[in-house]
C-alpha cells in the first residue's frame, strides 16, 4: 500500500541550530502539504505545494522557515535557527490534486522535533 | 474565518458501548470533511471522507454523517473496542481553497476500557 514517507522520525536539537525534515509523497500525488501540530492541538498548515510551486505559505514563519519541492516530487522543510517554540510534530501529507475529485489527504508518520 | 470545534475533548467508555463524537464548523462553504485517527506520537490515519454533496459515509463499525446547513458532523463508532482508543480529529477543506488545506478541530481523546 502506498504511503507518505518522512524522515527523521525524531529530532532533538539545541536552539539556534538548523534542522531539516524530508517528505516523499505517495507516487503520482501532485499536491503536498506540511502541517505543524503542537501537543494537544490539531495540525495547522505551514505550506502547500502544487507540483513544484508554492500555493499557500501564508502561515509559514518565513524569517526562519523555508520549504522546497524542486522537482515536484519529494520536499524538504528547514528551520534556521530553531527556537524553543518550534518543538512540535511536523506532518507531511499528500493528495492526488487539490480541487479534483474528493482530494483525500494522506499523512506520513511525522517528525517529532524537540528544541532544547 | 472557519473554526472547527470538537466536543467532548475527552471521552471514556466501557468496551462494547456505541458512541458518538461531535464536530462543528462555522462556515458551511466546505469542499469536504475528513475524520482521522491519531495514536500517541504517531501520524494521522484517514478514517472517512465525506464530500460536500454527501450526507454520510460508512466503513466497518464507523459511520460519519454531515449536515452542512447546521455546520455539524458526527462520527458513530459501534461496539467500541480497547483498540479504538486514540485521538479522533475532524477537518474541513474549503471551497475557496479549491479543497486544499485542511482546518482541524482540536480532537477528542477516546479511551475504551476493557
Amino acid at each position: 500500500e502506498a504511503e507518505v514517507a518522512q524522515s527523521p522520525r525524531y529530532k532533538i536539537t539545541e536552539k539556534s541550530q538548523a534542522v531539516a525534515f524530508w517528505c516523499d509523497p505517495i507516487s503520482g500525488h501532485a499536491t503536498l502539504y506540511w502541517y505543524r501540530q503542537i501537543l494537544g492541538q490539531g495540525p495547522e498548515l505551514l505550506v502547500q505545494f502544487q507540483d513544484e510551486s508554492v500555493v499557500d505559505d501564508s502561515q509559514l514563519p518565513k524569517d526562519r522557515f523555508s520549504a522546497e519541492r524542486l522537482k515536484g516530487v519529494d520536499s524538504t522543510l528547514k528551520i534556521q535557527p530553531a527556537e524553543l517554540g518550534d518543538s512540535a510534530m511536523y506532518l507531511c501529507a499528500s493528495s492526488f490534486l487539490a480541487g479534483q475529485g474528493n482530494n483525500e489527504q494522506f499523512f506520513g508518520p511525522g517528525t517529532r522535533l524537540t528544541v532544547l | 474565518k472557519q473554526e472547527v470545534t470538537q466536543i467532548p475533548a475527552a471521552l471514556s467508555v466501557p468496551e462494547g458501548e456505541n458512541l458518538v463524537l461531535n464536530c462543528s464548523f462555522t462556515d458551511s462553504a466546505i469542499y469536504n470533511l475528513q475524520w482521522f485517527r491519531q495514536d500517541p506520537g504517531k501520524g494521522l490515519t484517514s478514517l472517512l471522507l465525506i464530500q460536500s454533496s454527501q450526507r454520510e459515509q460508512t466503513s466497518g463499525r464507523l459511520n460519519a454523517s454531515l449536515d452542512k446547513s447546521s455546520g455539524r458532523s458526527t462520527l458513530y463508532i459501534a461496539a467500541s473496542q480497547p483498540g479504538d482508543s486514540a485521538t479522533y480529529l475532524c477537518a474541513v477543506a474549503m471551497i475557496y481553497n479549491q479543497g486544499g488545506k485542511l482546518i482541524f478541530g482540536q480532537g477528542t481523546e477516546l479511551s475504551v476500557k476493557p
